[in-house]
């Protein structure tokens, strides 16, 4: 079963740092870009950051942006998520999501077909 | 905030058929993709691209795209999908994602 398993989560002071593992299975890892999703309590789902297969490519959204790092170990089929100087606002479920990118004729598609369970992050003193 | 706006509670009758509805300026250029998430649980993909289910959908789930405006119709809501329904899309600078701000759907 294709699977995406989180972990890392914790409780860390503001200011703090943390360090996410997304390990995933059943699947050649080293083919898809990834992402990484949070979603605060009570919250909607944010997009966090996003990685391409060979690493060439990283984008993050503002929130994060000079504080987080995404990263990938292709040969060990893991994602990370290297959270620096963490607010409480970072406090969030965080998600690792497979990306597809498909063409089909001359549409283009892209989604995230595969999520893990998720791993909590709470960030308070 | 978010650049994609969905509507926050939507309700639909047992057996009826709801449409959600998702809009932003970027959805003129990307297919939306929808996710269904439940209390508790991870999101699951349920449509992607023109009108696409990933297997294991059921087909009473549909999407369609007009101008700014992205769609999921239930054709007859089961209790079962009684969930918050997110949309997301590429941003308008192609190297970003945004989703919409949810729609608890609650299936009376």
């Amino acid at each position: 079963e294709v699977q995406l398993v989180e972990s890392g989560g914790g409780l860390v002071q503001p200011g703090g740092s943390l360090r996410l593992s997304c390990a995933a299975s059943e699947f050649t890892f080293s083919d898809y870009s990834m992402n990484w999703v949070r979603q605060a309590p009570g919250k909607g789902l944010e997009w966090v950051s996003y990685i391409s297969s060979s690493s060439s490519a990283m984008y993050y959204s503002d929130s994060v942006k000079g504080r987080f790092t995404i990263s990938r170990d292709n040969a060990k089929n893991s994602l990370f998520l290297q959270m620096n100087s963490l607010r409480d606002e970072d406090t969030a479920v965080y998600y690792c999501a497979r990306v597809m990118v498909e063409w089909f004729l001359s549409e283009y598609y892209y989604y995230m077909d595969v999520w893990g369970k998720g791993t909590t992050v709470t960030v308070s003193s | 905030s978010s650049d994609l706006t969905q509507d926050p509670a939507v309700s639909v009758a047992l057996g009826q058929t709801v449409r959600i509805t998702c809009q932003g300026g970027s959805l003129r250029n990307y297919y939306a993709s929808w996710y269904q998430q439940k209390p508790g649980q991870a999101p699951i993909l349920v449509i992607y691209g023109k009108n696409n289910r990933p297997s294991g959908i059921p087909d009473r789930f549909s999407g369609s795209s007009s101008g700014n405006t992205a769609s999921l119709t239930i054709t007859g809501a089961q209790a079962e999908d009684e969930a918050d329904y997110y949309c997301n899309s590429r941003d308008s600078s192609g190297n970003h994602l945004t989703f919409g701000g949810g729609t608890k759907l609650t299936v009376l």
